[in-house]
């Protein structure tokens, strides 16, 4: 498969613990975006990467970080977690970058469950 | 601010009735404006974008800038057709936004 790929599918951990997801775009695609889904927020932008540099920031907490790098692939790191982080974390890729960013492929997204 | 608005959770229909979703969009500058789809057990995907003027899977949407509305259209809806419908817009920092999302039921 050459879509986008994310790792772990599912994770199950406790307040305050640390995890790391990790993505790795589309064969040929440079940008690298990062959503939070969760169920009263719908799909909340984080972040995005352009060819291992940010690009865009969004609603991102100061607690969550995250790194493109020089393969492309990318990793969110989120620490101290509180309860409220648990979500559907997508990653989502593009092969433009830039101010005009083209059609984004979706990865199927790293379930995070905070007890 | 910019924000995209999907004013309704969920939408059901029967098959053959036309279906509407609506979306509407705050933003000051030119948008760039998009519809995604999730089917079930599939990946976010996207269906259409106002650029293209075009039609999927009987599917349009028109931007209305007077409005500021990105409704989705299809004047006769079928089964396959029930998902997750997400508008989104492209602010010129390259930013997608989405709304909440729309879930469409069509029923037999």
């Amino acid at each position: 498969d050459s879509g986008v790929t994310q790792t772990p599918k599912h994770l199950i951990t406790a307040t305050g613990q640390r995890v790391t997801l990790r993505c790795s775009p589309r064969s040929g695609d440079l940008s690298v975006y990062w959503y939070q889904q969760s169920l009263d927020q719908g799909l909340q932008f984080l972040i995005q990467y352009y060819n291992g540099e940010e690009r865009a920031k969004g609603n991102i907490l100061e607690r969550f970080s995250a790194q493109q790098f020089p393969d492309l692939h990318s990793e969110l790191n989120l620490s101290s977690l509180e309860l409220g982080d648990s979500a559907l974390y997508f990653c989502a890729s593009s092969v433009e970058g830039g101010l005009y960013t083209g059609e984004l492929f979706f990865g199927e997204g790293s379930r995070l469950t905070v007890l | 601010a910019q924000r995209v608005t999907q004013p309704e959770k969920l939408l059901s229909v029967f098959k053959g009735a036309p279906v509407e979703l609506k979306c509407n969009y705050s933003y000051s500058g030119s948008p760039e404006l998009f519809w995604y789809v999730q089917y079930s057990r599939q990946r976010l995907q996207l269906l259409l974008r106002h650029i293209s003027r075009e039609s999927i899977k009987g599917f349009t949407a028109d931007l209305n800038k007077g409005e500021t509305s990105f409704h989705l259209k299809k004047p006769f809806a079928q089964e396959e057709d029930s998902a997750m419908y997400y508008c989104a817009l492209r602010n010129q920092g390259g930013k997608l936004i989405f709304g909440q999302g729309t879930e469409l039921s069509v029923k037999p």
